[in-house]
């Protein structure tokens, strides 16, 4: 019973690093998507995808890319880590249609950027 | 573009009272979501709300959607210690926009 895995769930950057946060499911979900939750805030969507090769931009894109070649990953790379990026970040999945009633969220990963 | 308004923002109540969250939003979608988030946990599902009138309960929570008023209630009956957390509702398609949340804690 995975669900959404996360991975890693703890990471420090130097401004400027690179790094990818790893999504994967098992339900065989085709809608996926990233958030992102600074503190004492709510959700906010960076980027989300209906199927494998399909990804479009959330409330808050730059500085993030997601690519989709599989139906259970959906990695989200953070290109040039900022301190302002600096933040909790879900991964999260539902099916489609009439049976995707409910939005599946992974544990979190906690990133910081020093 | 849709926008998703939660009041009140932080809600703090005594034990065995009612109170009610609201959720509006502002464009149609095809669903509504209620989710809890306990401090540094990740967000559990409470209720989906797929249909104008749709009323749903779990033991002391009820929410209900008004599609047509763009807005849904999370109904809180005879409040216990153990509702504190942060309430959030979401709408949308595909793009799920979430509201600020609700922080509440219930004083026994």
């Amino acid at each position: 019973n995975a669900g959404v895995t996360q991975t890693p769930k703890f990471q420090v950057l130097k401004t400027g690093q690179s790094m990818t946060l790893q999504c994967a499911q098992d339900m065989n979900h085709e809608y996926m998507s990233w958030y992102r939750q600074d503190p004492g805030m709510g959700l906010r969507l960076i980027h989300y995808s209906v199927g494998a090769g399909i990804t479009d931009q959330g409330e808050v894109p730059n500085g993030y890319n997601v690519s989709r070649s599989t139906t259970e990953d959906f990695p989200l790379r953070l290109l040039s880590a900022a301190p302002s990026q600096t933040s909790v970040y879900f991964c999260a999945s539902r099916a489609q249609g009439s049976s995707g009633n409910t939005i599946y969220f992974g544990e979190g990963s906690w990133l910081t950027v020093v | 573009e849709l926008k998703v308004e939660q009041n009140p923002l932080f809600l703090s109540m005594q034990e065995g009272k009612n109170y009610t969250i609201y959720c509006n939003y502002s464009t149609t979608s095809d669903r509504l979501y209620w989710y809890r988030q306990d401090p540094g946990k990740s967000l559990e599902s409470l209720f989906v709300l797929l249909s104008n009138g749709a009323v749903k309960q779990e033991g002391r929570l009820m929410a209900s959607l008004d599609t047509k008023a763009r807005l849904s209630t999370l109904h809180i009956t005879a409040a216990v210690h153990d509702l504190s957390a942060t309430y959030f509702c979401t709408s949308g398609t595909y793009k799920y926009i979430f509201g600020t949340g609700t922080r509440l804690k219930v004083l026994a």
